[in-house]
């Protein structure tokens, strides 16, 4: 089946530094969703980018799909930006694989 | 609108009882939800596919006898843990789509931690 790997697992930032978190998915698909899952696991949409670029504030999404990623965006990180952020993507049907998931510290 | 609401948020329940949890969409109607499984520190993996009036689709490795899905109307889907065990503590969360709009991304209900003990 389609592999789905995140990079980093593992990032910590000072409070307004930028980042960049990366999707790589090895096969096609139909579309691509980034979310944000808060300490209380309630999972939070950010993007539903099949292609292209994004933007929302101070995020931005840009997924490659003909290169088989996407990158999300992060400026000017605030603390409330701390959690796990995923990437899904949709296969067939509204089929989501979720991908293995960053976890992001933001230190005041 | 597209909300996603998910029943209840936590539970406990002792080793060999049944635990039913319910995914409701409030302002639309699903033909289809889905469930989710994410063990502490894990990715999302789905378990099942519900689709309303019909069996479910249940994903590779996943017991259907263990995990007992209804999709008895186009707003309620029921995910039944039966027989519990404290192996299938976890969080489940459910999502879905509105069937008349196409290209609509799944949206998601806030999940329930079930523990067994």
């Amino acid at each position: 089946g389609i592999q789905v790997e995140q990079s980093p697992p593992d990032l910590i930032l000072q409070e307004g530094a930028n980042s960049t978190l990366r999707c790589n998915f090895s096969d096609s698909v139909n579309n691509l969703q980034w979310f944000h899952q808060n300490p209380w696991g309630q999972l939070i949409n950010l993007f539903y980018i099949p292609s292209g670029t994004k933007q929302n504030g101070r995020l931005s999404a840009t997924t490659v799909a003909t290169e088989r990623y996407s990158l999300l965006y992060i400026s000017s990180s605030q603390t409330t930006d701390s959690g796990v952020y995923f990437c899904a993507v949709v296969v067939g049907t509204y089929k989501y694989i979720f991908g293995t998931g960053t976890r992001l510290k933001v230190l005041a | 609108g597209a909300v996603v609401s998910q029943h209840p948020s936590r539970v406990i329940c002792k080793s060999g009882t049944s635990v039913k949890i319910e995914c409701r969409s409030l302002d639309f109607q699903a033909t289809t939800m889905f469930w989710y499984r994410q063990f502490p520190k894990q990715s999302l993996m789905l378990m099942a596919t519900s689709n309303e009036g019909s069996k479910a689709t249940y994903e590779q490795g996943v017991e259907k006898d263990k995990f007992l899905i209804n999709h008895a109307s186009l707003t309620l889907s029921t995910l039944t843990v039966t027989s519990a065990h404290p192996e299938d503590s976890s969080f489940y969360i459910c999502s879905a789509r509105p069937w008349d709009r196409a290209n609509s991304p799944l949206h998601f209900g806030n999940g329930t931690r079930l523990t067994v003990t």
